[in-house]
């Protein structure tokens, strides 16, 4: 059974950073791509990125609304992505979940399989 | 990219069915066959119940059923159960980097 168990949030003040771990299990992590998706409390879901499998690559892709604040990396010897999230402002308050996509390469089609989610808050 | 569109709550009574739209451009939806409908209970993660249109993930209920016409992906409910009251998003691939979602619709069961 695929399991994605994320970890590392917390309260934080504005302009300082986090960095959260997603751990997978049950599956062969070295083929898939992880992306990491947040939802602010009350709100919408939002992607803010991926990482590809060493396979295609190994490249990361950001949404512009966290490029070059946020990054994400991969541990493929731990089964362990990483997301670092830097510089935070009040607006990155959310439930941040880590996903792995229904296919290979970049996932476009579908998240089949969800973390429970670990809730970054962002305030002084 | 703005997020894709879809109406904030819909319902119905048990036995019955529903739809829900989600609007997009021909940059998302239009553009590309990646729809994907996933269904949050409150305070639970997002469940996948559709991807590419109409293709169902294993354990996924045969009761739901997506299509897509244009720039607008429909996800429809036949045989409407309590147990489905919960908020379903839409999701359309958009070119990289972007997964784009949509605003979330409550479904209420009367």
């Amino acid at each position: 059974e695929v399991h994605l168990v994320e970890s590392g949030g917390g309260l934080v003040q504005p302009g300082r950073s986090l960095r959260l771990s997603c751990t997978a299990s049950g599956f062969n992590f070295n083929d898939y791509a992880i992306s990491w998706v947040r939802q602010p409390p009350g709100k919408g879901l939002e992607c803010v990125g991926f990482i590809r499998s060493r396979t295609y690559g190994g490249t990361a892709a950001y949404a512009a609304s966290v490029n070059a604040r946020f990054t994400i990396s991969r541990d493929d010897s731990k089964t362990i992505a990483y997301l670092q999230l830097n510089n935070l402002k009040p607006e990155d308050t959310a439930v941040y979940y880590c996903t792995r996509d229904v296919g290979l390469y970049d996932p476009i089609r579908g998240f089949d399989s969800w973390g429970q989610g670990t809730l970054v808050t962002v305030s002084s | 990219q703005s997020a894709l569109t879809q109406p904030a709550s819909v319902s119905g009574s048990p036995g019955q069915s529903i739809t829900i739209s989600c609007t997009g451009t021909s940059s998302d939806i239009g553009g590309f066959n990646f729809v994907s409908w996933y269904q949050q209970p409150p305070g639970k993660a997002p469940k996948l119940i559709l991807y590419d249109v109409n293709k169902r993930p294993s354990g996924a209920s045969n009761r739901f059923s997506g299509s897509k016409s244009v720039n607008t992906a429909s996800l429809t409910i036949s045989g409407l159960q309590a147990d489905d009251e919960a908020d379903y998003y839409c999701s359309s691939y958009a070119g990289i980097p972007t997964v784009l979602f949509g605003g979330g619709t409550r479904l209420t069961v009367l």
